[in-house]
């Protein structure tokens, strides 16, 4: 059965930083594509970031130069790196596993951050 | 940036067929997959590649994708079926991943 556990969500102040990972199981991490999506509580989806098999990145335009995906196979861990932190990047954080030119199949459970002096 | 447009709302009575349209330029051309997102839970793929559907999903959930409108379709509607529906594509312009705002369907 395909898991998908994120941690490292809290609060932090405007302009500081904070790292999610996201442990999985359950299938060969290193095959697939993952991706972030975040959600403004009691709003819609909005795509984060995306990382390929081979460590490929790409990142959506109000988080790009700010936010840093990677991956550590060996780990089956996928992870986050957010720096600069604005009130705006306030949301649920769901890691999921998805690629670039396919569908989102599997979703993790959303870590909450908070962003706020 | 590639924008995909959701009605906000959708009401139906049980056993009713619910559409939700999700509009874009030349849709038809890409894509489309869609997600349920019942409250205080992930998101759950329904349907992938415009018309495909996942194992576990029931029938009663169909896609279609044409011009400039892709339709999600639930026939026979239940209230379990009370939700929030998202439609995504690839934007191949900026290699990102696109969402519509959602549609909350509810069943009266």
């Amino acid at each position: 059965e395909v898991h998908l556990v994120a941690s490292g969500g809290g609060l932090v102040q405007p302009g500081g930083s904070l790292r999610l990972s996201c442990v999985v199981s359950g299938f060969i991490f290193r095959n697939f594509d993952m991706q972030w999506v975040r959600q403004v509580p009691g709003k819609g989806l909005e795509w984060v970031s995306g990382i390929g098999q081979s460590g490929d990145t790409y990142y959506a335009g109000s988080v790009k130069g700010r936010f840093t995906i990677s991956r550590e196979n060996a780990k089956n861990s996928l992870y986050l790196q957010m720096d600069s932190l604005r009130a705006g990047d306030t949301a649920l954080y769901y890691c999921a596993r998805g690629g670039r030119f396919s569908w989102i199949d599997y979703w993790g459970q959303g870590i909450l951050v908070t962003v706020s002096s | 940036s590639y924008v995909l447009t959701q009605s906000p709302s959708v009401s139906v009575a049980p056993g009713e067929t619910a559409r939700i349209p999700c509009g874009g330029d030349n849709i038809g051309s890409k894509s489309v997959h869609w997600y349920q997102q019942k409250p205080g839970q992930a998101p759950v793929l329904l349907i992938y590649q415009d018309t495909n559907r996942p194992s576990v999903v029931p029938e009663r959930f169909t896609g279609a994708n044409s011009g400039n409108t892709a339709t999600l379709t639930i026939t026979g509607v239940e209230a379990g079926d009370e939700a929030d529906y998202y439609c995504q594509v690839r934007d191949s312009s900026d290699d990102h991943q696109v969402f519509g705002g959602g549609t909350k369907l509810t069943v009266l």
